[in-house]
């Protein structure tokens, strides 16, 4: 049983456009919520985390967490070519005490100028 | 800005020998973490460590890994006898404060060969 679910993509939008990246998790328990954006070859970076229900905005960027529906989501505005990678959902587990967290496969997206 | 540091960023290693990987977590960070993403797949949780301890670990990581903490700074992850399916990128991670839902940052990478 999958507990974090993601499209794999790839998702293609054009420059300037929205982007939304979606991802469901099974773990009712699940605290916190983040969104890593991985180029190939290299390491997960961190873009946003959302721990309440609602939207949080930073930038071209917006979170939007429904705990009820287990459901988060990524938005990009004025999506741009850079933009352009693997974009990984990820939840600290309700039932560890660790932190450890918890990822989806990822969505590709793609920005073609 | 603090960033965690991975030693060496490439490793080939013949099976069955053991492979040592290093990791300099991010400075007055107390939670340290080992992930591995095997080419194409995603990134899958290996074991965290707190307060000198293992505090939790994966199916993965059997009694053929190990993580140490030998000095202030580091923290290693050995395998001891390496197999083909070890081969992968492994990420360490580390994460401040006590709350557990404070976020990890990752460190670039080390790729694992073996051959």
């Amino acid at each position: 049983q999958k507990e974090v679910e993601q499209n794999s993509g790839p998702l293609s939008v054009p420059e300037g456009a929205i982007a939304s990246l979606n991802c469901t998790y099974s773990d009712r328990g699940s605290q916190s919520f983040f969104w890593y954006r991985q180029y190939s070859g290299k390491s997960p970076e961190l873009i946003m985390f959302i721990y309440s229900n609602g939207d949080k905005e930073d930038g071209r960027f917006t979170a939007q967490l429904n705990k009820a529906s287990q459901y988060v989501s990524l938005l990009i505005r004025d999506s741009q070519p850079s933009d352009s990678a693997t974009y990984l959902c990820a939840v600290s587990h309700g039932s560890s005490n660790t932190g450890k967290l918890i990822f989806g496969q990822g969505t590709t997206l793609q920005v073609k100028p | 800005e603090p960033e965690v540091t991975q030693t060496p960023s490439h490793q080939v290693t013949q099976m069955g020998q053991e492979v040592i990987l290093r990791c300099v977590p991010i400075s007055n960070h107390l939670y340290f973490y080992w992930y591995r993403q095997i080419l194409g797949q995603k990134v899958e949780f290996l074991v965290s460590f707190y307060n000198n301890e293992i505090s939790e670990k994966s199916e993965i990581f059997d009694d053929q890994f190990s993580v140490e903490r030998p000095d202030g700074s580091n923290f290693t992850l050995k395998i001891r006898s390496t197999k083909l399916e070890d081969s992968a990128m492994y990420f360490c991670a580390s994460r401040g404060g006590s709350s557990k839902n404070t976020e990890a940052f990752f460190g670039q990478g080390t790729r694992l060969t073996v051959v």
